[in-house]
C-alpha cells in the first residue's frame, strides 16, 4: 500500500547516459515534486507539478526533463549524465500544494560512474 | 530573502537527556514551518508542522515570530530519535525550502 512510489530504488550508469526515474502517488494528492539530495545530505528543489501542470521549475539544467502523464504520476528523465548529478533523488507529493506537508518516495539513489 | 537555517549540522545528546534542534528563517510574509525526520537509508516523514501545534513522538515545536525560529524539542531522547531532522519553510509560492538538516545521534 505505498502512497508514493519510486523506481528505480537504485541507478548506476555511466557518463552520458540518458535515463529515467519514475513516480507515483494513490494519495489523490494534486502536487507533486522532485527534489535532489547531494551527498551533504541537502534538499533542493528541483520541480512542481500541479494537476500536470509545471509550477515550480528550479534552476536545474534542461538535460533534467520531468513529466507528468497525468497528476498520480511525475516522472524524471535526465539526458547526458554526468559525475556530478550522482545524488538521491525524491519524489514527493501533497494536497492543497503542501499545505499539510509532504508525503516522500523511499528515493532513488542515481550513482554516475 | 527566503531561507532556513539550522546551525548544528551534528548534535549528540546521551539517552533521557532533553534534546533542542534548532531551526531559525527567513521570510517576509506569513511562515508555514515544518520538521520532517529521516532515519538511516528512509523516506523523509512529515513530523509535525506548526499550525497543527501537536506533539509527535515526544517532539514538540513552537513558532517564535520574534526571533524567528521554529526550535524542536523532546524533553527525554530515545536511542530510536536517532536521525535527520529537516525544518522546513513553506511560502506563499507553495514552495517548500528546507534547511540544512541536523544528524541527531543518542548516545545510550
Amino acid at each position: 500500500d505505498t502512497a508514493v512510489s519510486q523506481t528505480p530504488k537504485y541507478l548506476v550508469t555511466q557518463m552520458g547516459n540518458d535515463k529515467s526515474i519514475k513516480c507515483e502517488q494513490n494519495l489523490g494528492h494534486d502536487t507533486m515534486y522532485w527534489y535532489k539530495q547531494d551527498s551533504k545530505k541537502f534538499l533542493k528543489i528541483m520541480f512542481s507539478y500541479n494537476n500536470k501542470e509545471l509550477i515550480i521549475n528550479e534552476t536545474v539544467p534542461n538535460r533534467f526533463s520531468p513529466k507528468s502523464p497525468d497528476k498520480a504520476h511525475l516522472n524524471l528523465h535526465i539526458n547526458s549524465l554526468e559525475l556530478g548529478d550522482s545524488a538521491v533523488y525524491f519524489c514527493a507529493s501533497s494536497q492543497a500544494l503542501g499545505a499539510y506537508g509532504y508525503t516522500f518516495g523511499s528515493g532513488t539513489r542515481l550513482t554516475v560512474v | 530573502a527566503q531561507r532556513v537555517t539550522q546551525p548544528e549540522k551534528l548534535l549528540s545528546v546521551f539517552k533521557g537527556a532533553p534534546v533542542e534542534l534548532k531551526c531559525n528563517y527567513s521570510y517576509s510574509g506569513s511562515p508555514e514551518l515544518f520538521w520532517y525526520v529521516q532515519y538511516s537509508r528512509q523516506r523523509l516523514q512529515l513530523l509535525l508542522r506548526h499550525i497543527s501545534r501537536e506533539s509527535i513522538k515526544g517532539f514538540t515545536a513552537d513558532l517564535n515570530k520574534g526571533e524567528t525560529s521554529f526550535h524542536l524539542k523532546k524533553p527525554f531522547a530515545q536511542e530510536e530519535d536517532s536521525a535527520m531532522y529537516y525544518c522546513a519553510l513553506r511560502t506563499s509560492y507553495d514552495k517548500v525550502i528546507f534547511g540544512p538538516g541536523t544528524s541527531l545521534s543518542v548516545i545510550p
